[in-house]
């Protein structure tokens, strides 16, 4: 049973608009949500984290929200880059907080 | 330098092949993961280590074993390869403490083929 997911599994976005990309949840435990971003032949780098004290947290570009009575996280990035081309995996801590629990992900593509 | 080394970073063997994937870290963090991921799929947990004498199984570590040498080394072995073990393996740290103590620190990864 996947307790993070990410159904979208791509999303094409022009340069300069905004890329909202989404993530369910079913473990209403989960208290700390994270987003990894990813390039091909690379490990997966941290992104953003927001805690469930918090509806939003931002970061430049990056703006995570956090919807806690529908289960949903958004990741949003404005402006979208070229270089943001990526996959993008969202993640929780297990309820023993002994490790993450990733989504599929969703593969983030931007045109120029 | 990286602060997650993983070696090799690309592997082909042959079934029933032993074959030992490494991991060392430079972060001093005692919190150590193997995860592995299949394409069009997020990352699966494999083994987890929280210190040198802690060794614990993830969700999918039936064929698998790991070996905890130091603080910063965490090895992961296949003792008898399967082909549906091909995959992207992923070593992970972090350090368990305070309001960023989950957030996990990634090595590049390695490809492993198992023909």
């Amino acid at each position: 049973d996947q307790q993070v997911k990410q159904n979208s599994p791509s999303l094409s976005v022009q340069e300069g608009r905004i890329s909202i990309l989404n993530c369910d949840y079913t473990n209403s435990m989960f208290d700390y949500f994270l987003w990894y971003k990813k390039y091909p032949a690379e490990g997966p780098t941290f992104l953003i984290s927001i805690s469930s004290i918090k509806d939003k947290n931002e970061d430049g570009r990056f703006t995570v929200f956090l919807n806690k009575s529908a289960k949903h996280l958004s990741l949003h990035i404005v402006p979208s880059q070229p270089g943001d081309s990526a996959v993008y995996f969202c993640a929780a801590p297990d309820t023993g907080r002994r490790a993450l629990t990733f989504g599929s992900g969703t593969r983030l593509q931007v045109q120029p | 330098d990286a602060d997650v080394t993983q070696t090799p970073r690309n592997r082909i063997t042959k079934t029933g092949k032993r074959i030992m994937l490494e991991c060392s870290q430079t972060k001093g963090h005692d919190r150590m993961y193997w995860y592995r991921q299949d394409p069009g799929l997020g990352l699966q947990l494999i083994y987890y280590s929280f210190d040198v004498k802690d060794i614990n199984k993830g969700e999918i570590s039936d064929g698998y074993s790991v070996s905890r040498q130091a603080q910063a080394k965490f090895s992961l072995s296949l003792e008898s390869a399967i082909p549906n073990q091909t995959a992207l393996y992923f070593c992970a740290t972090s350090d368990g403490q305070g309001a960023l103590g989950d957030t996990q620190y990634f090595g590049p990864g390695t490809r492993l083929t198992v023909l």
